[in-house]
């Protein structure tokens, strides 16, 4: 298993500003997986964050407003850009550990 | 049509009773199948995987029917704290990716 420790928990922000949040892993792994979870839908994985390179972005998200940082292989950072009410989720970082997921505590983000 | 498709619910049962969940996915190369349990305003976490042959965990039984492309939980004598949102989960080998459905409510009632 993997203890994610992400951060925040959740923040209310205005229009226009950026929120960067931030997962630490307890052990090295080699892919770090972005998803946003909006209420009342299923999980929609963001990017792929891996160290070394660039984010792999899915279908529907762009690098512009969801810059990722993966500066080794514990830590991993996805900013929300520009925010809109839109953009009001839960984002969850995770890792794969034997090709099951573990994730963060999830960042709840409320954009007015 | 969604590749991972569940009835959201919710189910409402009373405790002690048996309930089960299904679940169909669509994409035939389809490799691993998963289990995960989410309360609210919290993460999903992994509640058990889904083998071929089926397998049991206590009160909570999976099964998967790959000729139909669905998946099942059953869940025996429920408790109040078996009340979560229950998401299945898909791993494609051929895209590499693990697709969520939108998960099924479950509340268990005295």
């Amino acid at each position: 298993s993997a203890v994610i420790s992400q951060k925040p928990s959740r923040d209310i922000c205005q229009r226009g500003t950026s929120l960067t949040i931030q997962c630490q892993v307890d052990s090295q792994v080699t892919m770090m997986f972005w998803y946003r979870q909006q209420p009342g839908q299923s999980l929609t994985l963001i990017a792929t964050a891996n160290q070394g390179s660039e984010a792999t972005y899915e279908s529907g998200f762009v690098i512009d407003k969801f810059p990722i940082s993966r500066p080794n292989l514990t830590f991993s950072t996805l900013t929300v850009s520009n925010m809109s009410p839109e953009d009001s989720s839960i984002y969850l970082c995770s890792v794969d550990v034997d090709e099951k997921l573990f994730f963060g505590s999830g960042t709840q983000l409320s954009v007015l | 049509r969604k590749e991972v498709e569940q009835d959201p619910g919710p189910f409402n049962v009373p405790e002690g009773a048996t309930v089960a969940f299904n679940c169909t996915y669509s994409n035939s190369a389809s490799q691993s199948f998963f289990w995960y349990r989410q309360d609210c305003r919290k993460e999903p976490k992994l509640l058990m995987s889904v083998y071929s042959s089926g397998n049991e965990d206590g009160r909570f039984t999976a099964q998967l029917n790959r000729a139909s492309q669905y998946i099942s939980l059953l869940i025996r004598d429920s408790k109040l704290s078996d009340s979560a949102t229950y998401l299945c989960v898909v791993y494609s080998g051929n895209t590499g990716k693990l697709i969520f459905g939108q998960g099924t409510t479950l509340q268990v009632k005295p």
